[in-house]
C-alpha cells in the first residue's frame, strides 16, 4: 500500500482536461510544498513534470499544471493529446524517517 | 547535457548481492544528490533512498534498512547502490535519479533519471 493515494485510472478525450488527485497527510503533502509529479510511458524512465506543487521544469508543456489544497495535491492536464497517455506518479517529501513517498500511480487513457 | 548512465542488466540467485552503478555527466556532481527508485514488474515506483554527493549522507527506506548501501565516488562522478540478501521480490528495474537539494542540503525533488537497470533474482 502506497503512502499517497491516487486514483488507479482516469480517462479523457483529446482536447479535454483531466485532473489526477494525490492525497496524503499533514506529514507529507499537507505539511510541505515539496510535491512533484512524474510521467512514465511504458518501458521508459519517469520524467519530471511538476515540482514544488506547481512549478514546471523547462521544456514541459504549459498544458500541465499543479495545485494543492490541504492534504491533496492535483495534476491537471488541459487540451489532452494522445501523447499524454501514460502513468503518472505523485511524490512528496515526508517528515517520517524515509524522506520521500510516492503515490501508487494513475494510468491516463486518452480515448 | 545532464545525463545519468546506468550499468547493465543483472541476473542473480537468491541470497546474492548486486551492485548497480550510475555515472553522472553534464553537471557538478557534488552539488546534487542521487536517489534510487525501483519498479517491480507491473507495479508502481518505490523509493529506496538517497545519498548526498556533497557529504555522503544517506537516508534509506525503512523496509530496506540493513540490506542496502548507497555510495558515491566523486572522482568519477559515479553513484552506486548495493542490495544484499536478494529475494525474488527484489526483481525490478532500478533507476537512479538526480536529487535537487535545498539550500540546507535536504532532499527537494528528483529532476533527471537514468534509463534503468533490470535486476532479476531467480534460482
Amino acid at each position: 500500500q502506497s503512502a499517497l493515494t491516487q486514483p488507479a485510472s482516469v480517462s479523457g478525450s483529446p482536447g479535454q482536461s483531466i485532473t489526477i488527485s494525490c492525497t496524503g497527510t499533514s506529514s507529507d503533502v499537507g505539511g510541505y510544498n515539496y510535491v512533484s509529479w512524474y510521467q512514465q510511458h511504458p518501458g521508459k524512465a519517469p520524467k519530471l513534470m511538476i515540482y514544488d506543487v506547481s512549478n514546471r521544469p523547462s521544456g514541459v508543456s504549459n498544458r500541465f499544471s499543479g495545485s494543492k489544497s490541504g492534504n491533496t495535491a492535483s495534476l491537471t492536464i488541459s487540451g489532452l493529446q494522445a501523447e499524454d497517455e501514460a502513468d503518472y506518479y505523485c511524490s512528496s517529501y515526508t517528515s517520517s524517517s524515509t524522506d520521500v513517498v510516492f503515490g501508487g500511480g494513475t494510468k491516463l487513457t486518452v480515448l | 547535457q545532464v545525463q545519468l548512465v546506468q550499468s547493465g542488466a543483472e541476473v542473480k540467485k537468491p541470497g546474492a548481492s548486486v551492485k548497480v552503478s550510475c555515472k553522472a555527466s553534464g553537471y557538478t556532481f557534488t552539488s546534487y544528490g542521487i536517489s534510487w527508485v525501483r519498479q517491480a514488474p507491473g507495479q508502481g515506483l518505490e523509493w529506496m533512498g538517497w545519498i548526498s554527493a556533497y557529504n555522503g549522507n544517506t537516508n534509506y527506506a525503512q523496509k530496506l534498512q540493513g540490506r542496502v548501501t548507497m555510495t558515491t565516488d566523486t572522482s568519477t562522478s559515479t553513484a552506486y547502490m548495493e542490495l544484499r540478501s536478494l529475494r525474488s521480490d527484489d526483481t525490478a528495474v532500478y533507476y537512479c535519479a538526480r536529487v535537487v537539494v535545498t539550500a540546507m542540503g535536504d532532499y527537494y525533488y528528483m529532476d533527471v533519471w537514468g534509463k534503468g537497470t533490470t535486476v532479476t533474482v531467480s534460482s
